[in-house]
């Protein structure tokens, strides 16, 4: 079966420093991958998409940066963070094959100060 | 373009009651839908989907139509329980997203209190 994970669970970063959140999936070849970010109280933005290594498209404007150097492996980074920046990031993903389902990792808890 | 429209909430029930989530959408053609469900702290679940019009998607005692002539998916549960505590997100994915993009509502927080 297929699984997704996400690290760090919770991290707390000063503004001005540089971010890194990794997100894996098991079980799967090729999938599509997305980045969201979900601010407090607040829906979900789509920050990032991929279907396929180094392939990365972006759907807002900001401070962070994605990228894809393995089938399965996907990475949202910052070089400076800003505070504006909290916020809880969902990394998901879908079989690229078609299916509509999107399955989504357990988050991480950006805190920035 | 495609968009989503939840009811605001929180939505504060009282064990065993019925809950009816409002989800309304715009998009061309015939999308698919879904609910997902966010318990504190947690990423999102799928909770249910439809794909074609009539359609109607259920799981864990949830049920939603699938309805194209007035462009709804409401959620609905006949008894909720305290642990149906949670945020519930309605999302479309419409027939031109290639690449699986969903479009998501806001969100509806619901709160289940014994």
């Amino acid at each position: 079966s297929q699984t997704i994970h996400q690290w760090p669970a919770t991290l707390v970063q000063p503004v001005g420093s540089p971010l890194s959140l990794e997100c894996t999936v098991e079980g799967t070849s090729n999938p599509n991958l997305y980045w969201y970010r979900q601010a407090a109280g607040r829906g979900l933005q789509l920050l990032f998409y991929s279907v396929g290594i180094g392939q990365i498209s972006s759907e807002v404007p900001q401070n962070l940066s994605a990228s894809r150097p393995q089938d399965r492996q996907f990475i949202l980074s910052s070089k400076k963070l800003l505070l504006s920046d909290s916020g809880f990031y969902l990394c998901a993903w879908t079989s690229g094959v078609g299916t509509d389902t999107q399955y989504f990792g357990p988050g991480t808890r950006l805190t920035v100060l | 373009g495609n968009s989503v429209t939840q009811m605001e909430g929180p939505v504060t029930l009282s064990e065993e009651a019925f809950l009816t989530i409002n989800c309304t959408y715009t998009a061309t053609g015939y999308p698919s839908l879904f609910w997902y469900v966010q318990y504190p702290g947690e990423g999102l679940q799928l909770l249910l989907k439809a794909t074609k019009a009539d359609d109607k998607g259920s799981n864990k005692g949830f049920e939603a139509t699938y309805r194209k002539e007035t462009t709804s998916f409401h959620l609905e549960k006949g008894s909720v329980q305290v642990s149906d505590s949670a945020v519930y997100f309605c999302a479309l994915r419409g027939t031109t997203d290639s690449w699986g993009k969903l479009q998501f509502g806001a969100g509806t927080q619901v709160v289940v209190t014994p």
